[in-house]
């Protein structure tokens, strides 16, 4: 979508490393949404964020929602073989109906 | 089991056949979504709607149509299906866009030949 910039386009890390993956728009969101889908399944709901500055963790994934609400990151830490796969922000924004995505990352994480 | 259910789960038609792809909802949500997932293009939006009864266009809606005659079924229909619309098709529902949540269905694949 024109609406969310998602970056880089793919990644590939050695197993153990840290990574950051961003997704950003040009309008203020009212919330932020990161997914993740194995190739060729369906969508895993990761986090949502709705608040400037709010930031959330599971596992070893943290999300942040910047204080303008319209940059997100998404960081991996020590990554894992596990953690391979396509990672995807969503966003709903405070005008209108629709529910936009970026265009995805590709992870691979090598053992 | 709550959720979003997509029928059929894969498909394969031949140019110029026609096809409709159901969304069924279970958790009474107004809104429902149609996207179209392609290798580096993300999940874009196709059409949408926020209630019973209606419809609105999405970000690629050309040569798709939607309905939304009862709240909980989401129609997507291929008048006449072309190889630019092989694809995997995912539907998605909330109960309002402002922070309850999306759940997804698991997708539809269509391969158009």
């Amino acid at each position: 979508s024109q609406e969310l910039e998602q970056s880089p386009q793919s990644l590939i890390v050695q197993e153990g490393k840290n990574l950051t993956i961003n997704c950003t728009s040009s309008k203020t969101l009212y919330g932020l949404y990161w997914y993740k889908q194995k190739y060729g399944e369906g969508l895993i709901f990761l986090m949502m964020l709705q608040k400037g500055g709010e930031e959330k963790s599971h596992e070893k994934i943290t999300a942040k929602l910047d204080e303008k609400k319209q940059q997100s990151s998404l960081h991996i830490t020590a990554s894992q073989p596990s953690h391979a796969g396509i990672y995807l922000c969503g966003a709903d924004t405070n005008t209108g109906n629709q529910f936009y995505f970026g265009t995805g990352t590709s992870l691979t994480v090598i053992p | 089991n709550a959720g979003v259910t997509q029928t059929p789960k894969f498909r394969v038609l031949k140019t110029g056949q026609s096809m409709t792809l159901l969304c069924a909802q279970d958790m009474n949500h107004e809104y429902m979504y149609w996207y179209r997932q392609d290798p580096g293009m993300g999940l874009r939006l196709i059409h949408y709607s926020v209630g019973e009864g209606t419809t609105a266009k999405g970000e690629v809606p050309d040569g798709y149509n939607v309905s939304r005659l009862k709240k909980q079924n989401f129609l997507l229909g291929l008048e006449s299906a072309a190889p630019s619309q092989t694809s995997v098709y995912f539907c998605a529902s909330t109960k309002n866009n402002r922070g309850s949540g999306y759940t997804f269905g698991s997708g539809t694949r269509l391969t158009v030949v």
